[in-house]
This record gives structure tokens, C-alpha cells and sequence, in this order.
């Protein structure tokens, strides 16, 4: 069974511009939710969609956005990228809520530096 | 609002020995909480998750403890060995929500 798969893996952008992130849950996963790790911060909760639907949004400016595709897979933008996007960004995927024998399956990653 | 906190950021232990990470949170409406392991360049692992109702749970030779009137909960992982050493995070989450609240993660260092 493939994992969660998160393309492209590594991203440099320029200040101002978008960038768009990908995520492929595992196959029956319809819950996507995308998470920011930041050094010293955690995993910071950006969104999370559940067919096709958003259920659930953090506490992040409108420049960050998301969307989930009729196959569960999602993307995620960020617009008019500034230097403090530079992170981790992480896709976790499930069939249902964490801890119930149904964890959260987290993806490898994009890590985008914005210059 | 960081509502999960780990506030050791490193932990340094000695192969064989017990390694315990500690965790807190504020939300009393957390019902379930989650330990992930995170390598260098890939995505968090789960570990080990115990829910509010129980004070213990134990898989090999990882065993996390919730103590809820403390708000308080810590992960031993005995004994420790080599390929330990990661980020481990603490995660929580309330009834039927699929949100996880993160702490900042706590390093762990395994010295032969």
C-alpha cells in the first residue's frame, strides 16, 4: 500500500511569488490535513479537507489555501510567498480521527525556501 | 496559542538507559494524545497514542502516561536504543476532531 506522497520535495521561490504544493493520500484515506513545522514551532495546523470539503482551518493568513480533489488528492498555495514561509510544509492523511486506531499518516514533506 | 507544550527541547541518554519525555497541554477538551517520531528529511511516524479514559498504555518498549488532573502526559521509551534518536513530538486532539495540536518536539540523542 503506497504511502502519503508530497511532490515536489524541495522548492525555492522568490518573495511575491505563489507556490503550489501537492499531496497523495493513501489509497481510502478521504481526510487530508496539511501541517507547517517551522524550527522551535512545532507542527503548526494550516488546514484540513475532508471530501472535498475544508472542515477545519488554523490560525493562518488568507495568502494560504487549499483545495481536495474528487480522488482525495489536495493541493496547497500560498500567495504573494514572504520570508517566514520558509518551513516544512507536511500532508497527513486518515480514514478517520487520530487515536482511534486510525493515526494520521504523514507524508515526506516539501521543504520550500523562500529568498 | 500553543495549547500542547514540551519543554525540554533535548534530551541527551545513555544506551540501555530510560528515556522519558514529558508533555503538557491547557485544552481540557483533548480526548486523545498521540506521540510521533520524526528522522531528519522524513514525515512524523506514529508511535504510540492513549486516550483520555486510560492512565496508561503500553507498546514494547514505549509506554506513555496521562495524568489528566495535571494535564500531563510523558512518553519512556526502556531501554533506549541507537536508532531512538529523532524529534519526537507530543500531539493531541479532541473528540471526533481530526485537527492534531503539536507541541515543538523534543530531540533525543542515544549515546552508545
Amino acid at each position: 500500500k503506497a504511502g502519503v506522497t508530497q511532490t515536489p520535495r524541495y522548492l525555492i521561490k522568490t518573495r511575491g511569488q505563489q507556490v503550489t504544493l501537492s499531496c497523495s493520500p493513501i489509497s481510502g484515506h478521504r481526510s487530508v490535513s496539511w501541517y507547517q513545522q517551522t524550527p522551535g514551532q512545532g507542527l503548526q495546523f494550516l488546514f484540513e479537507y475532508f471530501s472535498e470539503t475544508q472542515r477545519n482551518k488554523g490560525n493562518f493568513p488568507g495568502r494560504f489555501s487549499g483545495r481536495q480533489f474528487s480522488n482525495s488528492r489536495s493541493e496547497m498555495n500560498v500567495s504573494t510567498l514572504e520570508l517566514g514561509d520558509s518551513a516544512l510544509y507536511l500532508c497527513a492523511s486518515s480514514s478517520g480521527p487520530a487515536g482511534m486506531g486510525t493515526e494520521a499518516f504523514f507524508g515526506q514533506g516539501t521543504r520550500l525556501t523562500v529568498v | 496559542d500553543q495549547q500542547v507544550k514540551q519543554n525540554s527541547p533535548s534530551l541527551s541518554v545513555q544506551e540501555g538507559r530510560i528515556s522519558i519525555l514529558n508533555c503538557d497541554y491547557t485544552n481540557s477538551m483533548f480526548d486523545y494524545f498521540l506521540w510521533y517520531k520524526k528522522y531528519p528529511a522524513e514525515g512524523p511516524t506514529f508511535l504510540i497514542s492513549i486516550s483520555s479514559i486510560k492512565d496508561k498504555n503500553e507498546d514494547g518498549r514505549f509506554t506513555v502516561f496521562l495524568n489528566k488532573s495535571a494535564k500531563h502526559l510523558s512518553l519512556h521509551i526502556v531501554p533506549s536504543q541507537p536508532g531512538d534518536s529523532a524529534v519526537y513530538f507530543c500531539a493531541a486532539r479532541g473528540s471526533d476532531d481530526y485537527k492534531l495540536s503539536f507541541g515543538a518536539g523534543t530531540t533525543v540523542t542515544v549515546r552508545a
